[in-house]
């Protein structure tokens, strides 16, 4: 299947620091990525969809000027988030978007990174 | 109400049996369905895709049921390598690819 890498894998900053996450899909091209974010024992939440060439769309309650999406490149989204604070702390997850048609049938996947651990002190 | 729902689990399993789980969904509009796999503190893994007729991968079957919005997963046979949390995803829009998650549900296969 399709790789996508996330770096860091992990970091631990302190409160008050910017910390940039990239997710690079690394053999295709995407246009579309998103960005999520799991706290422990609960599910993904989408936060923002990146697309290439534009600016990102947000989810309700998630602030863009505290996340910053940047789509430069069809294999690249970058997640900046400004001064973290310790409830900013989780687990960040990026995924990449693929979809068409295949042997008659419609495909519509998303392929994920392997996820940065944010530890804000 | 959230969007998509799952039974949290955990469901203890022996090693070798059958356990399967349902999750629904509550728009009707919905057109992509999807089970992916989570492991501890790791990313959430495709499992399979869920087609309208059903659809079977090995030990893993999975169901869609319209008309009631649920999809189902069976896992026959069950290994000790099948433990982890299991993510029911809905898709609305097919060609955005905008997907909703399920929190979950826990799988625990014991010896």
């Amino acid at each position: 299947g399709a790789v996508v890498s996330q770096h860091p894998s992990w970091v631990i900053c302190k409160s008050g620091t910017s910390v940039k996450i990239e997710c690079r899909s690394l053999d295709f091209q995407a246009t579309t990525m998103f960005w999520y974010r799991q706290f422990p024992k609960q599910s993904l939440m989408l936060m923002a969809t990146s697309n290439e060439g534009s600016k990102a769309t947000y989810e309700q309650g998630v602030e863009k000027d505290k996340f910053l999406i940047n789509h430069a490149s069809l294999t690249l989204s970058t997640l900046t988030v400004t001064s973290a604070h310790p409830e900013d702390s989780s687990f960040y997850i990026c995924s990449a978007h693929i979809s068409g048609e295949a042997s008659g049938r419609s495909y519509n996947e998303q392929f994920f990174g392997p996820g940065t651990r944010l530890t804000v002190l | 109400r959230k969007e998509v729902e799952q039974d949290p689990g955990p469901f203890n399993v022996p090693e070798g049996a059958t356990v399967a789980f349902n999750c629904t969904y509550s728009n009707s509009a919905s057109q992509s369905f999807f089970w992916y796999r989570q492991d501890c503190r790791k990313e959430p893994k495709l499992l399979m895709s869920v087609y309208s007729s059903g659809n079977e991968d090995g030990r893993f079957t999975a169901q869609l049921n319209r008309a009631s919005q649920y999809i189902s997963l069976l896992i026959r046979d069950s290994k000790l390598s099948d433990s982890a949390t299991y993510l029911c995803v809905v898709a609305t829009t097919d060609s955005w690819g905008k997907f909703q998650f399920g929190a979950g549900t826990q799988v625990v296969v014991t010896p």
